[in-house]
């Protein structure tokens, strides 16, 4: 019965290193999201997978940022040559059906990974 | 462009009155508006939600207003406790692509 996990829950890089984000969904959930949350701003969509298929990354930011859901459960974000401006919360999400967010399949939120880059 | 907007950005309420907070939006393609609760060092959690095809919708001491034409919707906390003290966000679905537009937020603090 455990929610979406995320880890690590802190992350500190400097300037230029490469940084991964776990997120464990809800077991079952077919639908997964990322969303950037930086401080006192709403959650910024990244992208989304159905299942393993990664179905829109409109919103990453740049080519440094690469999500992957191999299996179809556990997800990774990688940010590559961080830079200040990547310094965030990084929330992951899933939800049970394949429309998620809507009304028959609520989203999930894990509790953030918070990136600091100096 | 900010697809949701979110007003005030922050409110201050004493303990047993009501709470609002209002949202816009422009785009007619999102089709199910739901608010999210978020307390510091927690995700987001859905609250509350609403289709636009009603104009209200009542949870507990939560109460959804909808007006489809202005493209307005608030949400009201009605009896508001200390415990209520987080951050709001409304936020926009759209009906053809599983993408969750959210407002800025508003943080709510209820003096007891």
């Amino acid at each position: 019965g455990a929610g979406v996990s995320q880890s690590p829950r802190y992350k500190v890089a400097k300037r230029g290193q490469d940084v991964a984000l776990r997120c464990d969904p809800i077991s079952g959930h077919v639908s997964l999201f990322w969303y950037q949350q930086a401080l006192g701003q709403g959650p910024e969509f990244l992208t989304y997978f159905q299942n393993e298929a990664q179905l829109d990354k409109s919103g990453l930011p740049s080519d440094r940022f690469f999500a992957e859901r191999p299996e179809g459960s556990v997800s990774t974000l990688k940010i590559q040559r961080t830079q200040q401006e990547d310094s965030a919360v990084y929330l992951c999400a899933s939800s049970p059906g394949a429309t998620g967010g809507r009304y028959n399949s609520p989203l999930h939120f894990g509790n953030g990974t918070r990136l600091t880059v100096t | 462009q900010q697809q949701v907007k979110q007003s005030p950005q922050s409110l201050i309420v004493q303990k047993g009155g009501i709470s609002i907070i209002n949202c816009a939006y422009e785009n007619t393609a999102f089709d199910y508006f739901p608010w999210y609760q978020q307390f510091p060092g927690k995700g987001p959690a859905l609250l509350i939600a609403i289709r636009p095809d009603v104009s209200e919708k009542k949870e507990g001491r939560f109460t959804i207003s909808f007006n489809k034409s202005a493209k307005q919707f608030s949400l009201h906390i009605m009896d508001s406790q200390p415990g209520d003290s987080a951050t709001y966000f409304c936020a926009a679905v759209y009906s053809s692509a599983s993408k969750i537009i959210f407002g800025s937020g508003t943080r709510l603090s209820i003096r007891p």
